[in-house]
């Protein structure tokens, strides 16, 4: 079964201490990760995505295909930093996928002055 | 261009009753998907449209049900709602629909 799991619920730093938000998951074949953000009173957003290996906003993930894992990482956080967090996945291939994306519960990221 | 917008924004409904929400899609995204938000399930998945075609459907009732339009707006119907059914409704629009989904600020459902 296709299944993320983002095991806390509540993430609580100081600025300036490094973050990682994490992310498992389980998937037979090869998927497609994301992090998506969402900020006090806006929209979901997408934050990265692991084709990409982007670093947006400070943050960077890595797929650790070994792991089943996709933990996003900051090494100094900011206050406008708190926000939810919610891993995701997409399975299949390009062209060929089906394209909903299958969510974890989020994490709620809070980062104390 | 302009994001994607749903409507109404809020909702209060009463049990038995049905309900249709909408979904403007960003100008030139033509794949639609649709999914719950609730404080205990999290975000699930409801349908996913492309060129008027339901292309997947996620683990509902029949009661749900949705059409996609020519011109890529969407439409998602509740029938004889439940108090269950009250949640947060996400519409979210790509170009195709194995490429970036981008979020609308969501439809807001109260089923009294």
């Amino acid at each position: 079964a296709q299944r993320v799991t983002q095991p806390e619920k509540l993430l609580s730093v100081f600025k300036g201490a490094p973050v990682e938000l994490k992310c498992n998951y389980s998937y037979s074949g090869s998927p497609e990760l994301f992090w998506y953000v969402q900020y006090s009173r806006q929209r979901l957003q997408l934050l990265l995505r692991h084709i990409s290996r982007e670093s947006i906003k400070g943050f960077t993930a890595d797929l650790n295909k070994g792991e089943t894992s996709f933990h996003l990482k900051k090494p100094f956080a900011q206050e406008e930093d708190s926000a939810m967090y919610y891993c995701a996945l997409r399975g299949g291939n390009y062209g060929g996928s089906q394209g909903n994306l299958i969510f974890g519960k989020g994490t709620k990221l809070s980062v104390k002055p | 261009k302009a994001g994607v917008t749903q409507t109404p924004r809020y909702l209060i409904k009463t049990r038995g009753q049905q309900v249709t929400l909408s979904c403007s899609p960003i100008s030139g995204h033509r794949s639609v998907s649709w999914y719950q938000q609730t404080p205990g399930q999290g975000l699930q998945f409801l349908f996913e449209y492309f060129s008027e075609t339901q292309r997947n459907k996620g683990n509902f009732p029949g009661r749900f049900s949705g059409r996609q339009f020519s011109n890529s707006r969407s439409e998602m119907n509740v029938s004889t709602l439940e108090l269950g059914d009250s949640a947060l409704y996400l519409c979210a629009s790509s170009p195709l629909p194995w490429e970036t989904q981008y979020f609308g600020p969501g439809t807001r459902l109260l089923v009294l």
